[in-house]
């Protein structure tokens, strides 16, 4: 079955350290999407990309970085400079905009 | 500024009861329309979308949205809440930047 793949789905990142969030898509959707979700603050688009080894900032965009060298992968790197990163991680692809895919999501906790 | 807005962060129903769930957005034009649902822990089901044609929008579960041009707003609605409705509901839209913004969400609670 098609779908979007997160993993994994609790990480734990110690003060200082570089943490990467792996997605992946079976979808053939040509544009995909990382959200960071906090209680009482809904989602809030992190990057997106559109095409292949293209991609933009979305709202809340420093501290992260990604990488999209395959049309199915689009992995986020949490990093040292993201205060405070503790929340939970959406990824989600879709087709012309016209139909989202999310999947399960990532619980990632600073400890 | 572009923006969605859903006005009321946590309701309470008793099962059985009737439920709307309030969205408002803020766009020059009319934007596609989401609604999501998602239950703790979980990632976004969708409900149901509207991108043109007629206003009154049939999704899975039940449950229905209309939207009204003229109040900027795609309300959601169930005649009767079973008590596997409780969750988080997601109001969205996407303008021609094809992103997807996302309301800040209620909180929905079914009594039986």
């Amino acid at each position: 079955d098609g779908g979007i793949t997160q993993s994994p789905k609790y990480l734990f990142r110690k003060e200082g350290q570089n943490v990467t969030l792996s997605c992946e898509q079976n979808l053939n959707h040509d544009a995909m999407y990382w959200y960071r979700q906090d209680p009482g603050q809904g989602l809030r688009l992190i990057y997106y990309s559109q095409i292949v080894n293209d991609f933009q900032k979305g709202d809340i965009a420093e501290g992260y970085s990604v990488s999209r060298e395959k049309k199915e992968s689009f992995p986020l790197t949490v990093t040292s400079a993201q205060k405070n990163p503790t929340a939970f991680y959406l990824c989600a692809s879709s087709s012309q905009g016209f139909g989202y895919t999310f999947g399960s999501g990532t619980r990632l906790t600073v400890v | 500024a572009q923006s969605v807005t859903q006005p009321d962060i946590h309701i309470t129903v008793s099962e059985g009861a009737s439920l709307e769930l309030r969205c408002n957005y803020s766009y020059g034009a009319t934007p596609y329309l989401f609604w999501y649902v998602q239950s703790p822990g979980q990632g976004l089901q969708l409900l149901l979308k509207y991108f043109s044609g007629d206003t009154l929008v049939q999704g899975i579960k039940g449950f229905e949205a209309e939207f009204k041009r003229s109040q900027s707003s795609f309300n959601l609605r169930k005649p009767s809440v079973h008590w596997s409705d409780a969750a988080e509901y997601f109001c969205a839209v996407v303008l021609n930047t094809d992103k997807l913004i996302f309301g800040t969400g209620t909180r929905l609670q079914v009594f039986p």
